[in-house]
């Protein structure tokens, strides 16, 4: 199996400012057969199901801002927030699909505003 | 993307079993394959295990092998999860969630979620 482990547990932004929260992989999940990672990123805010924002380590889904960037490759994996705004406040999960159809997700990370 | 809709919270007790449901709309459940997800109180998520009804095939994530099944119903386009023998750290909110097909990639439509509680 592949873990996945998310840094740092939590993390305080002020308002306008960048958020920064790392994924790793135990194992790489970049296909060689077509180059991607098999990588998502997901918001979860109170009371809510998780909310797919990214995948392929790097495709925005429609409609979400373009302030949510994922970046990285093989094992290690960026989910940048630029210009962190309030209703970013939420728990962050990675998901690795590498291994589909078994799926791991990461730990979360919770973001909150300083 | 589909909708989906769970069921509503169910209180059981610890060695009985639960039947989660999922029904979908704007799609028949034959197009999609589905997740299910769990997340215990002020826990993170945790992939159960996914089903493909068209192709009638399952799979478990190994810790819940044996006790976990998944199941259609055509005629109202619903899927269900069932777990059995339940223990006091099966309380949880389930999640079904979909990506389109098969294998599993990851979720872009995900149910409201059913909140099951275990206690005698």
């Amino acid at each position: 199996d592949i873990a996945m482990t998310q840094s740092p547990d939590s993390l305080d932004v002020s308002l306008g400012e960048r958020a920064t929260l790392n994924c790793k992989s135990s194992q790489s999940v970049l296909s060689r057969s077509n180059n991607k990672n098999y990588l998502a990123w997901y918001q979860q805010k109170p009371g809510q199901p998780p909310k797919l924002l990214i995948f392929w380590a790097s495709t925005r889904v429609s409609g979400v801002p373009e302030r949510f960037s994922g970046s990285g490759s093989g094992t290690d994996f960026t989910l940048t927030i630029s210009n962190l705004q309030a209703e970013d406040v939420a728990i962050y999960y990675c998901q690795q699909y590498f291994t589909t159809p078994a799926l791991t997700f990461g730990g979360g990370t919770k973001v909150e505003i300083k | 993307q589909v909708q989906l809709v769970q069921s509503g919270a169910e209180v059981k007790k610890p060695g009985s079993s639960v039947k989660v449901s999922c029904k979908t709309s704007g799609g028949t459940i034959r197009s999609y394959g589905f997740g299910w997800v769990r997340q215990a109180p002020g826990q993170g998520l945790e992939w159960m295990g996914g089903f493909v009804p068209r192709l009638d095939t399952a799979t478990n994530a190994q810790k819940f092998q044996g006790r976990v099944t998944f199941s259609a119903d055509d005629s109202t386009n619903t899927v269900h999860m069932e777990i059995r023998t339940l223990k006091s750290e099966d309380a949880a909110m389930y999640y079904c969630a979909s990506g389109g097909g098969w294998p599993p990639y990851f979720f872009d439509s995900w149910g409201q979620g059913t909140l099951v509680l275990v206690s005698s």
